[in-house]
């Protein structure tokens, strides 16, 4: 049902390279959503986006930047990737209309920087 | 400001026996309360959710959970754990409508044994 997507699914990268983590969903949903999640941990919120052009930084402080040009991606970049960026990234979208209200997530991108 | 607090990071229960994950949050609010299921390297999938209607929802795999706003908890019950039920399960919290940016919990690491 859900159909939201990461890419890729496992990256082992060196520090210092800059990274795209790509998220597209093709169910026409206006809000997207990155979460981090360190393992054994809870998700925080990093950053998200309410519709193209809109982007907001989420709870947890992270030095991604994300943009939303289409409506169906929401890729999240690192400029220079370092070790404490290890972690889980997870893309999720919602729409609130038709009485929807949860979140879709995809796969996640296990990203890890050595 | 939502929160959520998921007790025991780890349960265990024994194939056929029943299954309770506690959640309690606080929300200033009326909250939308979701439970997700996570299984290894996987994204996030909703197992049920709370949106003002029925305070006890049904989910799936056998799931149900109960909305008690005096006791401000939404606990996860199956009646009998099946093997296949072994996964994290986080709960979150939602304010101001649905399909807004998720609290989640640390998660309940879920074992079942033979």
């Amino acid at each position: 049902e859900a159909d939201i997507y990461q890419t890729p699914r496992y990256l082992v990268i060196g520090t210092g390279k800059k990274i795209t983590l790509e998220c597209s969903q093709t169910m026409g949903h206006d809000k997207m959503y990155w979460y981090q999640q360190d393992p054994g941990m809870e998700l925080h919120l990093i950053h998200y986006s309410y519709g193209v052009n809109s982007t907001e930084k989420g709870d947890l402080s992270s030095e991604s930047t994300v943009s939303r040009i289409r409506t169906e991606h929401f890729p999240l970049t690192l400029e220079s990737a370092r070790p404490s960026h290890t972690s889980q990234y997870l893309c999720a979208s919602s729409d609130p209309t038709g009485g929807r209200t949860e979140a879709f997530f995809g796969q996640g991108t296990r990203l890890t920087v050595v | 400001a939502q929160s959520v607090t998921q007790l025991g990071s780890h349960v265990s229960v024994s194939e056929g026996a029943l299954v309770l994950l506690r959640c309690n949050y606080s929300s200033s609010v009326p909250p939308y309360l979701f439970w997700y299921v996570q299984y290894p390297n996987q994204g996030l999938q909703l197992l049920l959710k709370y949106t003002s209607a029925a305070t006890l929802v049904k989910g799936i795999n056998g799931f149900e959970a109960e909305f008690k706003k005096s006791e401000t908890s939404f606990h996860l019950t199956k009646p009998s754990a099946h093997m296949s039920d072994a996964a994290e399960y986080f709960c979150a919290v939602s304010e101001g409508g649905g399909g807004n940016k998720l609290t989640f919990g640390t998660g309940t690491q879920l074992k079942v044994e033979l």
